[in-house]
């Protein structure tokens, strides 16, 4: 139990154009979910955290008109980058906490890897 | 802020010996959890070991076990009789503990393992 899924798992896009990536709970409900960037060989950087029903909750520095987060339903969070340039190339990962369960426990999604060209 | 500190950028380890990977922590709040994830060269973080900051054992799970030292907010993880498919990047986290609500997990730098065989 306790699967996250992301689609898509890799995406090639032409700069200026908005790609979507999709964070889904498949067997069970997530009240928040959280999105992280990777550059190669680097950390997690949390970039902004979802909540079902509410606006998301951006960190410092992250753009929110560039990354668009929205938290529809329980089991689904996407992730719009606007107008992407090279400099979002990243891995996109997501995770999600199970709602009413523990909320030490987060379960990640296999990420997405984004390349700009 | 919460910071994490991984010391160790990179460490190798010959098969079947034991290996710890260093992290610090630095925080004002009294109740946290810590983690340690792993992150093989799929990308897939997956949960290595959880310790409660409230908690004086240290947290064991099979061949891995932690040293959480609260008071200098270290919390290194030891692995036990190295295995190839231990070979990974290994993330120390930091999360604040909240009664409700959900908080996001702070990662340190990581720390490369390769275990040789």
């Amino acid at each position: 139990g306790a699967v996250v899924s992301q689609h898509p798992s890799r995406v090639i896009c032409k700069s200026g154009t908005s790609v979507k990536i999709e964070c889904r709970s498949l067997d069970f409900q997530a009240t928040t979910m959280f999105w992280y960037r990777q550059f190669p060989k680097q950390s997690l950087m949390l970039m902004a955290t979802s909540n079902e029903g509410s606006k998301a909750t951006y960190e410092q520095g992250v753009e929110k008109d560039k990354f668009l987060i929205n938290h529809a339903s329980l089991t689904l969070s996407t992730l719009t980058v606007t107008s992407a340039h090279p400099e979002d190339s990243s891995f996109y990962i997501c995770s999600a906490t199970l709602a009413g369960g523990p909320t030490d426990t987060q379960y990640f999604g296999p990420g997405t890897r984004l390349t700009v060209l | 802020a919460q910071t994490v500190t991984q010391s160790q950028p990179e460490m190798s380890v010959q098969e079947a010996e034991t290996v710890t990977l260093s992290c610090t922590y630095d925080t004002s709040e009294n109740n946290y959890y810590l983690f340690w994830y792993k992150q093989p060269p799929s990308r897939q973080m997956i949960l290595v070991i959880r310790q409660e900051a409230y908690k004086q054992q240290n947290a064991t799970e099979n061949r891995f076990s932690v040293n959480f030292q609260k008071a200098a907010k270290s919390f290194s993880l030891k692995i036990s009789d190295s295995q190839l498919g231990d070979t990974a990047m290994y993330f120390c986290a930091f999360m604040k503990h909240r009664n409700s609500g959900n908080t996001p997990l702070v990662f340190g730098k990581g720390t490369r393992l390769s275990v040789i065989a």
